[in-house]
């Protein structure tokens, strides 16, 4: 299966400032999620990217807020603009494989915001 | 809109002591059901994918079953090291680019005991 390398694991940011998450895949995959997990909940998808094309949002999240790249196959950002304390979260990519079939998340990415 | 529930939220056994987690799905049309492990500070680790009603899917200590509404994560003689966040995942029978999802459970957190 696909490795993801995501970067930064960690950082604490500033409100007002913005963060961006990177994510690097060791293979060539068609699409890459983008998810985020608030304290104690579950995971919600913020966005699919697709490479060549501009991503698509979920319902409650919009693309200044969450810009997202993705310059190739195995490779995407994530931005998280404008921080407030409420942007405090793991933000996770995930990229979709087909042998095997399956979905593969990095480690993740532990934002507080200060 | 696709739900998945989790059961229970928590769950504490003795090491050797045996039990199932619980995961009822609704999904207008079910692709695959996903059981992950996550770890504390780690992004989810992938477990099993079941299809349909019927299927079962073995892993060391633990068996994955389906059926039309639910699954379930048996776990037998867990170990210390089986402590980890449990998370359940369908997918919505979407393939097109931006309809394509993964709708996550909350997860039971277990905690094995020595």
């Amino acid at each position: 299966s696909a490795v993801i390398s995501q970067k930064p694991s960690r950082d604490i940011c500033q409100r007002g400032t913005s963060l961006t998450i990177q994510c690097q895949v060791d293979s060539q995959v068609t699409m890459m999620f983008w998810y985020r997990q608030q304290p104690g909940q579950s995971l919600t998808l913020i966005a699919t990217a697709n490479q060549g094309s501009e991503a698509t949002y979920e319902s409650g999240f919009v693309i200044d807020k969450f810009p997202i790249s993705r310059p190739n196959l195995t490779f995407s950002t994530l931005t998280v603009s404008n921080l407030s304390p409420e942007d405090s979260s793991i933000y996770l990519c995930s990229v979709k494989t087909v042998l095997p079939y399956g979905y593969t998340f990095g480690s993740g990415t532990r934002l507080t915001v200060v | 809109e696709d739900q998945v529930t989790q059961s229970p939220e928590a769950l504490r056994l003795q090491e050797g002591e045996s039990s199932s987690l619980n995961c009822s799905y609704t999904v207008s049309g079910l692709r695959g059901l996903f059981w992950y492990r996550q770890d504390p500070g780690k992004g989810p680790e992938f477990l099993f994918t079941l299809y349909s009603a019927g299927e079962e899917k073995e892993k060391e200590r633990l068996k994955a079953t389906l059926t039309k509404k639910e699954s379930f994560l048996h776990i037998t003689a867990p170990k210390p090291e089986d402590s980890a966040t449990y998370l359940c995942a369908v997918h919505n029978g979407r393939t097109n680019f931006g309809n394509e999802k993964l709708t996550f459970g909350t997860g039971t957190r277990l905690t094995i005991i020595p």
